[in-house]
């Protein structure tokens, strides 16, 4: 089964601070995923990746950059962390390019104090 | 991309046969339907997805009308884990664009 690994369950930063979420597939997929979830809202897209050293934005990339410096690893950065990026935030990640069989993470609570 | 509607909640008894609903009026003929599911805490998870055939996998069947205007997912058997959030999803079988979730159907199962 294809895992997908998020470095951190919860995490607790100061506003200001730069954060850094980490996501490592294991099993050779193209495209990768950055979602926060809300209560109320859903899923929304980040950005997204196709391929190693490609990203796309989401939905709602302000306040965040993403890097894909290998193909297993996709990486969500805060630059500034604000409170309103207080959140659930889930990585995916598929075999390109197919819609079925996207697979996420446990994803990472992220509070920001 | 086609629009779905879901009802926002369900109960269902546990071992009865869970069904959920999805209207996908809009759907256009190569857009397929696609279900996932978000278990309390955890990212979501594929369960199965079809064109207009019936389909069953170990998980669940997927019913979809002759005219393709709405489907039904069923849990045969629902159990205490399968209290989730069920997401339908329409979109063409392959595609760059990624999948966009919406509010799903909140499935609470009883003992």
């Amino acid at each position: 089964d294809v895992k997908v690994t998020q470095s951190s369950r919860y995490l607790v930063k100061r506003t200001g601070e730069k954060v850094f979420l980490e996501c490592v597939q294991d099993m050779d997929h193209e495209n990768m995923f950055w979602y926060r979830q809300d209560p109320g809202l859903g899923l929304r897209l980040i950005y997204f990746s196709y391929d190693v050293k490609m990203k796309e934005k989401g939905d709602i990339p302000e306040g965040y950059s993403v890097s894909r410096e290998k193909k297993e690893r996709f990486s969500l950065i805060l630059e500034s962390a604000s409170t309103n990026q207080t959140s659930m935030y889930l990585c995916a990640s598929r075999l390109h390019p197919v819609n079925y069989g996207y697979t996420f993470g446990s994803g990472t609570r992220l509070t920001v104090v | 991309d086609a629009k779905t509607t879901q009802p926002p909640s369900m109960d269902c008894a546990e071992g009865r046969a869970a069904n959920l609903p999805c209207n996908h009026s809009t759907i256009s003929g190569n857009e397929y339907v696609y279900w996932y599911r978000q278990i309390h805490s955890q990212g979501p998870q594929y369960i199965i997805h079809g064109l207009k055939n019936n389909e069953t996998n170990e998980m669940a069947s997927l019913i979809i009308t002759e005219d393709r205007k709405s489907s039904t997912l069923i849990l045969p058997h629902a159990t205490l884990r399968d209290t989730a959030v069920y997401y339908c999803i329409v979109r063409v079988e392959a595609g760059n664009t990624p999948l966009v979730f919406g509010k799903g159907t909140r499935l609470s199962v009883i003992a």
